[in-house]
């Protein structure tokens, strides 16, 4: 699959936990974004990297932080985890990083914290 | 602040009928607009875009500006366009960096 995926798929844990969601993106691509999906929120950007660099951030949490390596997978790490964050968690990757960019989406991690 | 808003959270519609679903944005520049879409249990996929102009599996969407408005159609439902539906406006944060802003999605359900 030359797309972007994602692991793990599924992510069960406690409150106070942390956890990490990896992404691998699309061959070539160099921008990665995280996104939240939450039934009472939707769809939330958190944050932006390109080509290892940290480029926008959105409405994500400082329990939360993100990275993106030399290879240019990129790491998601949520801690203290609360009920609340609790959610779909997408990466998204693109070619490069400006607004007629075509975002493609991987599968998803569904965290449940309980 | 951008914006987008689709008002209905869930459509029904026969198959063969027509389909429309609705998306308004607020942007004060020429917008770049996308439909995604997500059928059960698979990623979010990109429909179609604006700038690309091109009908995707039968769905159109035409930007109105002066409605600010996004609307996908399609003429004949298929119980295949069943899913949901996303309408998103690229936001340049900074020269180079960008998010997408999601409208709340509208869960569309076509019954034979």
């Amino acid at each position: 699959d030359s797309g972007v995926t994602q692991t793990p798929k599924h992510l069960i844990t406690a409150t106070g936990q942390r956890v990490t969601l990896r992404c691998s993106p699309r061959s070539g691509d160099l921008s990665v974004y995280w996104y939240q999906q939450s039934l009472d929120q939707g769809l939330q950007f958190l944050i932006q990297y390109y080509n290892g660099e940290e480029r926008a951030k959105g409405n994500i949490l400082e329990r939360f932080s993100a990275q993106q390596f030399p290879d240019l997978h990129s790491e998601l790490n949520l801690s203290s985890l609360e009920l609340g964050d609790s959610a779909l968690y997408f990466c998204a990757s693109s070619v490069a990083s400006g607004v007629e960019e075509t975002q493609y989406f991987g599968p998803g991690t569904r965290l449940l914290v309980l | 602040a951008q914006r987008v808003t689709q008002p209905e959270k869930l459509l029904s519609v026969f198959k063969g009928a027509p389909v429309e679903l609705k998306c308004n944005y607020s942007y004060s520049g020429s917008p770049e607009l996308f439909w995604y879409v997500q059928y059960s249990r698979q990623r979010l996929q990109l429909l179609l875009r604006h700038i690309s102009r091109e009908s995707i599996k039968g769905f159109t969407a035409d930007l109105n500006k002066g409605e600010t408005s996004f609307h996908l159609k399609k003429p004949f439902a298929q119980e295949e366009d069943s899913a949901m539906y996303y309408c998103a406006l690229p936001k340049d944060i900074i020269q180079g960096a960008q998010k997408l802003v999601f409208g709340q999605g509208t869960r569309l359900t076509i019954n034979p």
